[in-house]
């Protein structure tokens, strides 16, 4: 079955500890996306990669890390999370930066994150 | 600054009837205009798209119209169903915005049997 899976789906954290959120998708697609659900502002942005070992910021990257060494994987880091970061939290991927454009994205299920 | 705006939090529409979720846009340079649809505890499914050269698209019982001179996008569902209540957000891409996604808050669309 073609899928973005994220993990974990929900995880409560403390401020400063180091966390890693993953997304895999099986579908050989170029481009990848984390996006930020807040209540009112809809998603946002956070990084994402037209392929291998290519990524670059969204509008919102302060705080976040992400690294693209395999097709299939783009892991979201949070080296030092802080309350502001408690968020539900999307990975998305796309045949291509085009497709994503104009087109379609295909959403992991989210996770949800609280930092305390 | 918003530059995709969905006004409307919440819509409740009577099953059979047509639901129309509005959105407004203050970028004149975007070329995409895209649906997406928004399930409780999944992540949001493309619906349909528009390009800016268009003014119209249908797909089914979904058609989004463009209004370029008063930047604002509809989406139209006829009938509406039950299957339909879902969050719905409005995005945009444009090459200001990298041909990113530019996305609206949201409309929770709420059909009533």
């Amino acid at each position: 079955e073609a899928q973005v899976t994220q993990n974990p789906r929900y995880l409560i954290t403390v401020t400063g500890k180091k966390l890693t959120v993953t997304c895999s998708q099986n579908m050989n697609h170029e481009y990848m996306s984390w996006y930020r659900q807040d209540p009112g502002l809809g998603l946002r942005q956070i990084y994402y990669s037209m392929n291998v070992e290519v990524t670059d910021k969204g509008d919102v990257p302060e705080g976040y890390k992400v690294s693209r060494k395999e097709k299939r994987n783009f892991p979201l880091i949070l080296e030092s999370p802080s309350p502001n970061q408690t968020s539900l939290y999307f990975c998305a991927s796309s045949l291509s930066w085009q497709k994503a454009s104009t087109d379609t994205q295909y959403f992991g299920p989210g996770t949800r994150l609280t930092v305390l | 600054d918003q530059q995709v705006k969905q006004n409307s939090p919440s819509l409740s529409v009577q099953e059979g009837r047509i639901s129309i979720l509005n959105c407004d846009y203050t970028n004149s340079m975007f070329d995409y205009f895209l649906w997406y649809k928004k399930y409780p505890a999944e992540g949001p499914t493309f619906l349909i798209s528009i390009s800016s050269i268009k003014d119209k698209n249908e797909d089914g019982r979904f058609t989004v119209f463009l209004n370029k001179s008063a930047k604002h996008l509809s989406l139209h569902i006829v009938p509406s169903q039950p299957g339909d209540s879902a969050v719905y957000f409005c995005a945009a891409s444009g090459k200001d915005s990298n041909y990113q996604l530019i996305w609206g808050a949201g409309t929770k669309l709420i059909i009533k049997p």
